[in-house]
């Protein structure tokens, strides 16, 4: 089993409309979340944070965690064309002495038109 | 405020020579980090540096090494190029040890 896991995708979505991307992580231990947007070619920028179960919102991102299930999400509202690009989950095993992020390979979202 | 900044950007070398990558730190941020990301696959942990000393590693060989300066820059070293570290290289820093990573543009090192 994969420490960190993501769907592929590509998830595509019509414009304006709600993407939900979802990633399970393995390690009950884990203390703090991240999603990473990664356009092709670019290097990986952070979205969002998250360290307690419920949801975090910022503008049009929403990142959900849930501990109990090791499930952890990022709802994307009022999807638009720039929002295409491969979103990469990420999970602190240590919790402490090394900032040490377990990525996963992504999730390929294509926004249409 | 300057973002994290590395050097080179692309870069081509021989199977066994050896390379140095280079990155400024976010101002401000102690902790720096490096991230090896092969196509298709999310980044994997290189190493950690906090104040100069290695504090962290993940799964890769000796010949993989590295250096954090006083002014928090560092460097990636890799001795004995082999093809499978053809890769984008990233460098990461962080205000703190735990505080959210904020990555540079990359290295594109191609092996041949």
């Amino acid at each position: 089993q994969k420490e960190v896991e993501q769907n592929s995708g590509p998830l595509s979505v019509p414009e304006g409309a709600i993407a939900s991307l979802n990633c399970t992580y393995s390690d009950r231990g884990s203390q703090s979340f991240f999603w990473y947007r990664q356009y092709s070619g670019k290097s990986p920028e952070l979205i969002m944070s998250i360290y307690s179960n419920g949801d975090k919102e910022d503008g049009r991102f929403t990142a959900q965690l849930n501990k109990a299930s090791q499930y952890v999400s990022l709802l994307i509202r009022d999807s638009q064309p720039s929002d295409s690009a491969t979103y990469l989950c990420a999970v602190n095993l240590a919790g402490g002495a090394t900032n040490k992020l377990i990525f996963g390979t992504g999730t390929l979202l294509a926004v249409q038109p | 405020e300057t973002g994290v900044t590395q050097s080179p950007t692309h870069l081509i070398k021989t199977r066994g020579q050896q390379v140095t990558l280079r990155c400024s730190s976010q101002s401000g941020h102690n902790t720096v980090s490096w991230y090896q990301q092969a196509l298709g696959q999310g980044p994997q942990f290189i190493f950690q540096y906090y104040r100069e000393e290695e504090n962290g590693r993940g799964n890769f060989p000796p010949r993989f090494s590295g250096l954090q300066f006083p002014n928090y820059s560092s460097e990636l070293n890799v001795n004995a190029l082999e093809l499978d570290d053809s890769a984008l290289y990233l460098c990461a820093s962080s205000f703190e040890i735990n505080s959210p990573l904020h990555f540079g543009n990359g290295t594109r090192l191609t092996v041949t």
